[in-house]
């Protein structure tokens, strides 16, 4: 079963708005990373937020954490046609030696008009 | 420009053939994943390696599926015989582990889309 769910499943905003995207997990965490997948291709990570950490911004995208309820936020400020994506929220394990052993969650398809 | 690199793009064969896809994790990358993903499961691991070494690969269905590392630039995700249930598309993801300032950050390919008749 998936460690997170996103929520929700698919949003539709208009260009220059702001896209909240949920995710909720299940298990004590070491950090939360969402990723981008446009169609077709790869997941490209975007943001890592640590499990002591409640709040981190890089760019457009703010990340909220809140460990008590087991779940994190991605907002994007002011979309963009080129934001048009599906979302995921991956959290896992730190594995011996370094990186994570990571269970994505759902995902979010955000489509963002013109 | 680092990038994993995933070989076929695109796969489509007959139920019971054999089908290879290959990666190439970038280069000083210790942790090489295989996912499969499908609109009904989502995202599942299917095995992972540290240094060459296969440390799970629980997500896989043993009798059909095998996943090796030959060496540090080369990771192989086979299929023996191919049923229809494994159309998905194959991502490989490679990471820098390690401790320090190693975030657990992911690198994926592009995917290998496999479709079985």
């Amino acid at each position: 079963s998936q460690q997170g769910e996103e929520d929700p499943q698919a949003l539709s905003i208009q260009e220059g708005e702001n896209a909240t995207m949920n995710c909720s997990y299940k298990t004590s965490i070491n950090n939360l990373q969402w990723y981008r997948q446009n169609s077709g291709r790869g997941l490209v990570h975007l943001i890592l937020i640590r499990s002591n950490e409640r709040e981190k911004h890089s760019g457009r995208l703010r990340v909220t954490l809140d460990t008590s309820k087991k779940s994190s936020s991605l907002l994007i400020t002011a979309s963009r046609a080129a934001d048009t994506a599906s979302y995921f929220c991956a959290t896992g394990p730190i594995l011996t030696g370094g990186g994570n052993k990571l269970t994505f969650g759902t995902g979010t398809q955000l489509k963002v008009e013109l | 420009d680092a990038r994993v690199t995933q070989t076929p793009r695109d796969k489509v064969t007959e139920m019971g053939q054999e089908v290879t896809m290959r990666c190439q994790p970038i280069l000083g990358h210790n942790t090489v994943f295989w996912y499969r993903q499908t609109m009904k499961q989502g995202l599942e691991l299917l095995a992972y390696f540290r240094n060459r070494a296969p440390l799970d690969d629980s997500g896989m269905p043993k009798d059909r599926f095998s996943a090796e590392m030959p060496d540090a630039t080369l990771a192989t995700l086979k299929i023996q015989p191919s049923e229809p249930r494994d159309s998905a598309v194959y991502f490989c993801a490679s990471g820098p582990g390690g401790g320090g300032s190693n975030t657990g950050e992911l690198f994926f390919g592009e995917g290998s889309r496999l479709t079985v008749l």
